[in-house]
């Protein structure tokens, strides 16, 4: 069974700052792995989408890195800003049936 | 990308009550999911709408508490069945049917209170 662990559950970063959110998961047979952001009380927004045989995904500010073979993957935000604020979820694609395994999220706050 | 929309947004319902929340996306999707995310908790998959079919359900959810239908490839619907307050939680819908990436895309969430 496929369990996704992000660590820690909450951050807080000074404006500026550059930092790292971790994923890790224990069945490296995946197809994709998947960033979102969620917002409090709101849905969930893709940021970033690493399919298995990439090993990193850019967008903006954000850079995603994946290493199937140990399980992990990183979220790379650099110069944070205080609207990055939110939850961020990893999430893994297992299986023929596009079933999305989430972490519990990691939830930043950047403060001004 | 694919806009979804749900409805109702949130609301408060009275245990033993049922409650349908609509999902309808703005394009022809092959796969539409539902998830349960409870206070504090990561995403759970309830199951997999098939159009055409009765729904995929995931281990720990039945259809007799949560039946969905699929009528058409842009629109499902949920229910919460006789609702208990361990029912509460936020009720996501996301669609995946672009062939050429595997990306998907969630709902806003229906917000549900049972007192």
């Amino acid at each position: 069974k496929q369990e996704v662990t992000q660590i820690p559950a909450a951050l807080s970063v000074p404006e500026g700052e550059n930092l790292v959110l971790n994923c890790s998961f224990t069945d490296s047979a995946i197809y994709n792995l998947q960033w979102f952001r969620q917002d409090p009380g709101k849905g969930l927004t893709s940021l970033l989408l690493i399919q298995s045989s990439q090993r990193e995904q850019t967008s903006g500010r954000l850079n995603a890195s994946l290493d199937k073979s140990s399980g992990r993957s990183t979220l790379y935000i650099a110069a944070s800003q205080p609207g990055d604020s939110a939850t961020y979820l990893c999430a893994v694609e297992t299986g023929a049936n596009s079933k999305l395994t989430f972490g519990k999220g990691i939830t930043l706050s950047v403060r001004p | 990308s694919a806009v979804i929309s749900q409805k109702p947004s949130r609301d408060i319902c009275q245990r033993g009550t049922s409650l349908t929340i609509q999902c309808q996306v703005d394009s022809q999707v092959t796969m539409m999911f539902w998830y349960r995310q409870q206070p504090g908790q990561s995403l759970t998959l309830i199951a997999t709408a098939n159009q055409g079919s009765e729904a995929t359900y995931e281990s720990g959810f039945v259809i007799d508490k949560f039946p969905i239908s699929r009528p058409n490839l842009t629109f499902s619907t949920l229910t919460v069945s006789n609702m208990s307050p361990e029912d509460s939680s936020i009720y996501l819908c996301s669609a995946w049917g672009d062939p050429t990436s595997p990306e998907q895309y969630f709902g806003p969430g229906t917000r549900l209170t049972v007192t």
